[in-house]
């Protein structure tokens, strides 16, 4: 089965500053997908990243970018010029094109101190 | 285009109460999805629609919730009775469907108390 391991529980960037998310997966399939998602307080989860596990490159969406690295099953989310909007629990989910299922991490809170 | 619908956004029922939940997807897609969402987790999958049928329940509690999406389009879950325990977020997700856009969209959620 599939796992997604979050393993900061917290983290706190300085505002304009640049901080990295990490998420690490478990599977044995070759076709997937992943996503970070972002969750403001009692607010709604938006999509932030997502990325095709076929494709090397990593994906780029303005100031938020990821490190795929497929043998190491990482992908961790690098936001750059932190704002305080951005502060908000995100989510790193797995989706599995076998069983069309999806599997999230425990999350992390993300603090932006001004 | 408007994104994924559900009501209502707040419920405070007393335990063994029923309670029922709504949820309209994004047009055109055909991928529905219920989730559960406790204080500080992450989304947990309840079931899972494709049109009108339901590929996977296997995480539902069928003692006590069931759901619906009769036309393939809303959905309704439904918890009868209530319990304490049941006190969390209820997402609904939409997604084009299988092959075709596997990202899913969030609605609001509900926000369930038993008291």
């Amino acid at each position: 089965a599939q796992t997604v391991t979050q393993s900061q529980p917290e983290m706190s960037v300085q505002e304009a500053e640049t901080v990295t998310l990490s998420c690490t997966y478990d599977t044995s399939e070759s076709d997937y997908y992943l996503f970070w998602y972002k969750q403001p307080p009692s607010r709604q989860m938006i999509l932030v990243i997502r990325q095709e596990a076929y494709k090397q490159q990593n994906a780029t969406e303005n100031r938020f970018s990821v490190n795929f690295q497929k043998a190491a099953k990482s992908f961790s989310l690098k936001i750059s010029d932190s704002q305080l909007g951005d502060a908000a629990m995100y989510f790193c989910a797995y989706f599995s094109s076998g069983t069309y299922k999806y599997i999230f991490g425990t999350g992390t809170r993300l603090k932006v101190l001004a | 285009e408007a994104g994924v619908v559900q009501s209502p956004r707040y419920k405070i029922i007393e335990k063994k109460q029923p309670v029922a939940f709504w949820c309209n997807p994004i047009s055109g897609h055909n991928t529905l999805y219920w989730y559960l969402q406790n204080l500080g987790q992450g989304p947990e999958l309840l079931i899972r629609y494709e049109n009108e049928e339901a590929v996977d329940d296997s995480q539902l509690p069928k003692d006590r919730f069931s759901a619906e999406r009769l036309k393939g389009v809303d959905s309704t879950l439904k918890i009868q009775p209530a319990e304490l325990g049941d006190s969390a977020v209820y997402l609904c997700a939409s997604s084009a469907g299988q092959g075709v856009q596997e990202t899913q969209y969030f609605g609001p959620g509900t926000r369930l108390l038993v008291l």
